[in-house]
């Protein structure tokens, strides 16, 4: 069975304050992905990565910045927190080519 | 622009009835489609997943097919239950290999 973890499942952040998302894969894929969910927005996509240090920007990159040094772990980073950036945060996971996507539990932000 | 649209958004019907969930997107020109399920408040798990050169797919009491010349996709749930509450996602990924989801149908069984 894939499994996709997520740091937390809840956090309360202040305004201004940098907070870390961290995802952990364990079935060795190649694709990784943060999203944000929002009533009636359904989800967006923030950023992904297809291989080790490599990134590329979604639909909804402002204000966030993701680094994956290792293959199993893909970390979001908001700089500055910002009540707009309260949301559900979903990771997710692939293999390389036409396969499923596979989610983590989320992370329900909360900055005040 | 790939847009994805599930309608309705919102069904409830009663224990017991066999329903059906649609998926609709505008280019046809898709990998494959993956339907998930999300209880409130948790991620998404996924399903099935349809390749474009598939017709369906089925896992127990789930059937999934796939009219990819029409953009269309539907989610066949037998016998329903009240554990079959949850909302359901259809997401296609596109040959530039981006995914591309829907907003859901937010689906209540009645006991």
């Amino acid at each position: 069975d894939v499994k996709v973890t997520q740091s937390s499942r809840y956090l309360v952040k202040r305004t201004g304050e940098k907070v870390f998302l961290e995802c952990v894969q364990d079935m060795d894929h190649e694709n990784m992905f943060w999203y944000r969910q929002d009533p009636g927005l359904g989800l967006r996509l923030i950023y992904f990565s297809y291989d080790v240090k490599m990134k590329e920007k979604g639909d909804i990159p402002e204000g966030y910045s993701v680094s994956r040094e290792k293959k199993e772990r893909f970390s979001l980073i908001l700089e500055s927190a910002s009540t707009n950036q309260t949301s559900m945060y979903l990771c997710a996971s692939k293999s390389r080519g036409r396969n499923e996507q596979y989610f983590g539990p989320g992370t329900r932000l909360t900055v005040t | 622009k790939q847009e994805v649209t599930q309608i309705p958004a919102a069904l409830s019907v009663p224990e017991g009835e066999n329903l059906v969930l649609n998926c609709s997107f505008t280019d046809s020109a898709i990998y494959n489609l993956q339907w998930f399920r999300q209880d409130p408040g948790k991620g998404l798990t996924s399903l099935l997943l349809i390749q474009s050169s598939q017709r369906e797919q089925t896992s127990g009491r789930l059937n999934a097919s796939l009219d990819k010349s029409s953009g269309r996709s539907t989610l066949y749930i037998a016998a329903s239950q009240p554990g079959d509450s949850a909302t359901y996602l259809c997401a296609v990924m596109n040959r530039d290999d981006k995914i591309i989801f829907g907003k859901g149908t937010r689906l209540h069984i009645l006991p």
